[in-house]
């Protein structure tokens, strides 16, 4: 069973970046295909990016192209999610969550961490 | 602007069975693309709840079934119950632009 905790809320700047943590429990990081999703206040799931073990690369969404970036530390089993430039709009609720499936026919996201908000105000 | 387009909300009675749609097109269901649906309870992460078009995870009840035909899918929600008072998601894979996984518009589920 995967177990996913991530690190607690944020409030930031305009302009700032932030930077989220997963760590995950019950199996290794690099057993996993880790991805983040993140919710608007009231809005719905958004994709933003992750690992793609089909070639072993990150993906992002294009909308945040240069301005995210999506690490792993398989020392300590973490993953972390960095957004840079933030503005108001970048407020939600941000998940780590895993990809099951060996290519996007068939992939879907069956272990999710518990959220960690961040709100950006000035 | 999601790619993949749901009721915004749909209701029933307790016992009643309800559907959510989800509607595609050629670079997402339409070209083959399993679709996958979320539930999500007020203030918490969202949870697997149909993969593969029509297959259950462990633990969660036959009274949730889905499918896919065409460009679009549905979910169908049988012998409603009130915990089933949630929000819940479809999800894809999208070709266009560079290609990306992509989430249903979203539908609330109210059980009257």
């Amino acid at each position: 069973q995967v177990q996913l905790v991530q690190s607690g809320a944020e409030v930031k700047k305009p302009g700032a970046s932030v930077k989220v943590s997963c760590k995950v429990s019950g199996y290794t990081l690099s057993e996993l295909s880790m991805h983040w999703v993140r919710q608007a206040p009231g809005k719905g799931l958004e994709w933003m990016g992750g690992f793609d073990p089909e070639d072993g690369e990150t993906i992002y969404a294009q909308r945040f192209q240069g301005r995210v970036t999506m690490t792993e530390d398989t020392f300590t089993d973490t993953a972390y999610m960095e957004l840079s430039s933030l503005r108001s709009e970048d407020t939600a609720v941000y998940y780590c969550t895993t990809k099951w499936g060996s290519d996007s026919y068939q992939s879907y996201f069956d272990y999710w961490g518990q959220g960690t908000l961040v709100t950006v105000s000035s | 602007q999601s790619v993949l387009t749901q009721p915004p909300s749909v209701s029933g009675a307790p016992g009643q069975r309800v559907t959510i749609s989800c509607t595609g097109s050629s670079s997402n269901i339409g070209a083959g693309y399993d679709i996958h649906w979320y539930q999500q309870l007020p203030g918490t992460a969202p949870k697997l709840l149909i993969y593969g078009n029509s297959n259950r995870p462990s633990g969660v009840p036959d009274r949730f079934s889905g499918s896919k035909s065409g460009t679009s899918a549905s979910l169908a929600i049988s012998g409603l119950q009130a915990e089933d008072e949630a929000d819940y998601y479809c999800q894809s894979y999208d070709s266009s632009l560079s290609g990306s996984y992509v989430f249903g518009t979203g539908t609330k589920v109210t059980v009257l």
